[in-house]
């Protein structure tokens, strides 16, 4: 069974600075994606950015990019100039694609969460 | 354009009640899902419908059914509510042969 990890229950970064935001992650699947999940105060799930695990590039969304270690299993998402805007819960998940023959579903694994907090 | 609509935003039951959530997609989406957020677990998957006639089980199915209604509506019943139940609901659907999950607005609800 796949598992995903988020050992940073809370971050906090300034206005304009940089953080990173870590996940790893459990899988025997070769094919695989890899997503990054904002929940602000409003509670509603956007999606941040996405990898999918047969490219190599790394995910780039303006302000945000991930770092993706296929071997090690890592996928951590950096956000450059942090806005208030920012502060959210940020969620790692994980998908197995299914097939479309025989319409298969894509079911997500989450992780438990990092809060971020952007300080003025 | 709605995306994914939950009803209501909001509920409060007493133990023993039951009630229905309901989630509407207007996307032409085949797949629907339904999850539960805890504080420090993350979502959890309850059941899904990976298209129109079919469910499945999840993760976390014990005290609920689910019923897929037609191609746009997915919705999930509480028979007997219990104080474990109390959480945030989210209702997804997907489009076969995409990786992207829409997502509604969630609802939370409360057992006393």
């Amino acid at each position: 069974a796949q598992t995903v990890t988020q050992s940073q229950p809370e971050m906090s970064v300034q206005e304009a600075e940089t953080v990173t935001l870590s996940c790893t992650y459990d899988t025997s699947e070769n094919n695989y994606y890899l997503f990054w999940y904002k929940q602000p105060p409003s509670r509603q799930m956007i999606l941040v950015i996405r990898q999918e695990a047969y490219k190599q590039q790394n995910a780039t969304e303006n302000r945000f990019s991930v770092n993706f270690q296929k071997a090690a299993k890592s996928f951590s998402l950096k956000i450059s100039d942090s806005q208030l805007g920012d502060t959210a819960m940020y969620f790692c998940a994980f998908m197995k694609p299914a097939g479309i023959r025989g319409g298969a579903t894509n079911k997500l694994i989450f992780g438990t969460g990092t809060l971020l907090a952007v300080q003025p | 354009n709605a995306g994914v609509t939950q009803t209501p935003k909001f509920q409060v039951l007493k133990t023993g009640q039951s009630m229905t959530l309901q989630c509407a997609q207007d996307m032409n989406h085949n797949s629907m899902y339904w999850y539960r957020q805890d504080p420090g677990m993350g979502l959890r998957l309850i059941y899904y419908s990976a298209s129109e006639g079919t469910t499945d089980k999840g993760e976390v199915p014990n005290g609920y059914n689910v019923s897929r209604l037609n191609k746009r509506e997915f919705s999930l019943r509480l028979e007997s509510a219990a104080p474990s139940q109390t959480s945030v609901y989210f209702c997804a659907s997907s489009l076969w042969g995409r990786p992207e999950a829409f997502f509604g607005q969630g609802t939370r609800l409360t057992v006393v």
